[in-house]
């Protein structure tokens, strides 16, 4: 059964600091997705990681994946209020394989950025 | 142009109450999937549809619930004498390649 885990779950962090929030997964998988969620809103897709050592960067934020180390990263540079959010790792996991099966996902990060 | 939909936003049902969530996914999109969201925890996939085919209901929760997508397009998603434990928040994503575009989500509250 294939499982995620993100951490930290909850993340208070100050404007200008840079941090990272993990994401693993315990089997394997071909797609790695970031997604946002705003409180009362919707999913915000974010990155999708398709192969191993693929880096993707938008802003502030800059994914990674090792799909040896069945690892992915979400690294938040010079933070700024408004990257207060929560988000969530999500994998591939459909019995079907390939790009068109449903996805895991984490338990999320909570992220605030405090002045 | 035109994201996912989702009708009603909120939904208010008395315990025992049947109800419908329907969404529109993103017009030429091939797969359909149902999530629900409880309060503080990431979404957990319920159904799958590819076309008018629903290729995986391995998440639904139990036979209280009923999705279907008649014509490919269009999905409706039935719960039947909905219980408290069904309050969360169902997710309607739908997909081309590789990227998932979530709706807004219906916000069920079961009283």
């Amino acid at each position: 059964e294939l499982k995620v885990e993100q951490n930290p779950l909850f993340l208070s962090m100050q404007e200008g600091k840079n941090y990272t929030i993990y994401c693993n997964y315990s089997t394997t998988s071909d797609r790695l997705y970031w997604y946002r969620q705003d409180p009362g809103k919707s999913l915000e897709s974010l990155f999708v990681l398709l192969s191993n050592g693929a880096v993707k960067q938008e802003g502030r934020l800059m994914a990674s994946l090792d799909t040896k180390a069945r690892l992915s990263t979400l690294h938040i540079t010079a933070a700024v209020h408004d990257l207060s959010a929560t988000y969530f790792c999500a994998v591939g996991g459909s019995l079907y394989g390939g790009s068109q099966g449903n996805l895991i996902f984490g338990k999320g990060t909570k992220l605030s950025v405090k002045p | 142009g035109a994201g996912v939909s989702q009708s009603p936003r909120y939904k208010v049902a008395k315990r025992g109450q049947d109800v419908a969530l329907r969404c529109d996914p993103i017009s030429g999109h091939v797969s359909l999937f149902w999530y629900q969201q409880a309060l503080g925890q990431g979404p957990e996939f319920l159904t799958y549809f590819q076309n008018e085919a629903q290729l995986d209901k391995s998440g639904l929760p139990s036979d209280r619930f009923f999705a279907e997508r008649p014509e490919g397009s269009v999905s409706t998603l039935k719960i039947q004498r909905t219980q408290q434990e069904d309050s969360a928040v169902y997710l309607c994503a739908s997909s081309l390649f590789y990227e998932q575009y979530f709706g807004p989500g219906t916000r069920l509250t079961v009283t």
